[in-house]
């Protein structure tokens, strides 16, 4: 079992859906919870960074964080031609920091 | 605000060859610095960190090296490229542990 399990897609939603994103973990250790968006040939830009269990919400964008079923979430609210990217979660502990294989999402005009 | 400069963006290079890739950071002391590489449905292997001048840690032994010679600069080296050394190689920088990472653009290398 990976420590970080992502699915890849490809996510392919019309413009103005809700787009829901999920990692799964195995290391209950994991106390820092991040989101990465990546368009082509860019590195990685950060979306969100939470701490610990519940949401965080920053315009249209909300992380989940539920450290007891070891499962992060991020939710696009009408979502954009410009949404379109591949979305990295990320996780760390006080040693190690891990990341999932990215989704890769399309939003449709 | 910080800055994180990599370059190249590209880079074809012949087996055999030396590489040498920069990357430094602006706006910010003494950061964490990292490189990884990036394969396509992979994720975000990390090969080197650093967390201060002259100390370098390795992830992974294989074909490359890293420097850091002066506090916002980090350095990814090879003295002869592997086919398999062909990537997407990304600069991070953090402020602290488990604070988040920051990424430059990455570098696109090719070893044919």
């Amino acid at each position: 079992q990976k420590e970080v399990e992502q699915d890849p897609g490809p996510l392919s939603v019309p413009e103005g859906a809700i787009v829901s994103l999920n990692c799964t973990y195995s290391n209950s250790a994991f106390q820092y919870f991040m989101w990465y968006r990546q368009y082509s040939r860019k590195g990685p830009e950060l979306l969100m960074y939470t701490y610990s269990s519940g949401n965080k919400e920053d315009g249209r964008f909300t992380a989940q964080v539920d450290k007891s079923s070891k499962y992060i979430s991020l939710f696009i609210r009408d979502s954009q031609p410009s949404d379109s990217a591949t979305y990295l979660c990320a996780m760390s502990d006080d040693n190690d920091m891990r990341f999932g294989a990215g989704t890769r999402l399309t939003v449709k005009p | 605000s910080q800055t994180i400069h990599q370059w190249p963006a590209t880079l074809v290079q012949p087996v055999g060859s030396p590489l040498s890739l920069e990357c430094t950071v602006e706006g910010t002391s003494n950061p964490n610095l990292y490189w990884y590489r990036q394969a396509a449905g992979r994720g975000l292997q990390l090969l080197f960190y650093s967390v201060g001048i002259g100390q370098i840690s390795s992830e992974v032994p294989q074909n490359l090296s890293a420097s850091r010679p002066q506090d916002r600069q980090f350095i990814l080296s090879s003295k002869k490229l592997l086919l398999s050394d062909s990537g997407f190689y990304l600069c991070a920088w953090s402020a602290l542990d488990n604070s988040p990472l920051h990424f430059g653009n990455g570098t696109r290398l090719t070893v044919t």
